[in-house]
């Protein structure tokens, strides 16, 4: 099993540009969530998708989008890049399931700069 | 709303000393918490967590962490730290208030072991 995939690795962005950041897993999981980390600033949820045809909004969604393909991939959107946008980000995906806490898992990470 | 406080943003070890990383959380409700590690240039991997039962939680690579409800804290130790142990280390809480899989991250804590 792969786990949590994310593609691409690296991107370099020119403000305003679009970019769609690819993420799927192979582990049958309900649950899958996007996190930007950024320094000193910790892992912050950007939107979460809790089952397959339904996505939420995390803790700082402006300027994103994101789609539940189906139930191995969810995409995060970026419509037009922004410098404060240049970050980490992480694809995860859990369990889930109603009432149940399960362990996220993680991919390796998209490093984005928006210049 | 949740928060987590993690107040050593580094800590500087010696190769076989112990340590302590220090995490508090604020929650008014029952909370379920995590202990997360990243190593450079990867995504998170769960070291433990705290669901219910027994306050001193055992994860993996020797590290443990106890839930204190009374001083709302999930302090993380181990006895006797590696060179491979260096990484960043992610206190995370979560609430059925908030959702039971959106967690809260605190910002981090660099462990550094020297040798």
């Amino acid at each position: 099993n792969a786990g949590v995939t994310q593609t691409p690795k690296f991107q370099v962005l020119k403000t305003g540009q679009s970019m769609t950041l690819q993420c799927a897993q192979d582990m049958n999981h309900n649950s899958m969530y996007w996190y930007r980390q950024d320094p000193g600033m910790g892992l912050r949820l950007i939107y979460y998708s809790a089952s397959e045809g339904t996505t939420d909004k995390g803790e700082v969604p402006n300027g994103y989008n994101v789609s539940r393909l189906n139930k191995r991939e969810f995409s995060l959107r970026l419509e037009s890049a922004a410098p404060s946008q240049t970050s980490v980000y992480f694809c995860a995906s859990s369990e889930g399931g109603r009432g149940r806490i399960n362990e996220q898992f993680f991919g390796p990470g998209t490093r984005l700069t928006v210049l | 709303a949740q928060s987590v406080t993690q107040l050593d943003s580094q800590v500087p070890v010696f190769e076989e000393a112990p340590v302590e990383l220090r995490c508090n959380y604020s929650s008014s409700v029952s909370v379920y918490l995590f202990w997360y590690v990243q190593y450079p240039n990867q995504g998170l991997q769960l070291l433990l967590k705290y669901l219910s039962g027994s306050t001193l939680v055992k994860g993996i690579n020797g590290f443990e962490a106890e839930f204190n409800k009374s001083q709302t804290s999930f302090h993380l130790r181990k006895p006797s730290v590696h060179i491979s142990d260096t990484a960043e280390y992610f206190c995370a809480v979560s609430s059925s208030l908030t959702g039971a899989n959106n967690l809260f991250f605190g910002t981090g804590t660099r462990l550094t072991v020297i040798p």
